[in-house]
């Protein structure tokens, strides 16, 4: 298994720009999640799914769109790029817990600049 | 709200001490985990803490949970350089099926010769 993927590793928007984070899972996870990364700040949820065709607002939504069409895949789109969002981004996944299982499985993660 | 706080922020040791690093949090919740994030790199699964009293132990690491105190401990016993990289706790919501996870700011562990 991959595990968690996520493209591209790295990347520089001008301002106003957008861009899609690729997030892909082969572990048929029901949970899946995107975080971002600032220096000091630990992590913060940004949005999160439960399965695919359902998504819900994390603790910093606000300039990110999610889908998830799949069980595989899910997406996290920045419409209108600010230098705020320059950080690192971070995607996860995890069983439901009818595996026992709780643990969140995190992907390399993007390292997005916004300048 | 639910804030996880972690203490120290920084720690700098000497191989073979030991040290403990704290996590406290604010509401009750029995799902308590820590990971492991070397620099530039993702985040390591190292434990996950499901109940009061809860202790596991992997090589020089142990971590304990206690769920009354609202608190969780990842003790270091005789470190190595290898140790060296920040740990983050992170804790999730009491009764929450959505597993969402808040977590510390880190503890930021650097073990020198």
């Amino acid at each position: 298994n991959a595990g968690v993927t996520q493209t591209p590793k790295f990347r520089i928007l001008k301002i106003g720009q957008s861009m899609t984070l690729q997030c892909t899972q082969d572990m048929n996870h029901n949970y899946m999640y995107w975080y971002r990364q600032d220096p000091g700040m630990g992590l913060k949820l940004i949005y999160y799914s439960v399965g695919a065709g359902i998504t819900d607002k994390g603790e910093v939504p606000n300039g990110y769109n999610v889908s998830r069409s799949t069980t595989e895949d899910f997406p996290l789109r920045l419409e209108l790029a600010a230098p705020s969002q320059t950080s690192v981004y971070f995607c996860a996944s995890s069983p439901s817990i009818t595996g026992g299982k709780y643990e969140q499985y995190f992907g390399p993660g993007t390292r997005l600049t916004v300048t | 709200e639910l804030k996880v706080e972690q203490n120290p922020l920084f720690l700098s040791m000497q191989e073979g001490k030991n040290y403990t690093i704290y996590c406290n949090y604010s509401t009750t919740s029995d799902r308590l985990y820590w990971y492991r994030q070397d620099p530039g790199k993702s985040l390591e699964s190292l434990f996950v803490l499901l109940s009061n009293g809860a202790v596991k132990q992997e090589g020089r690491l142990m971590a304990s949970l206690d769920t009354k105190a609202r608190l969780s401990t990842l003790h270091i016993t005789a470190a190595v350089h290898d140790l060296s990289a920040t740990y983050f706790c992170a804790v999730d919501e009491d009764g929450g099926s959505n597993y969402k996870l808040t977590f510390g700011k880190g503890t930021l562990l650097t073990v020198n010769p």
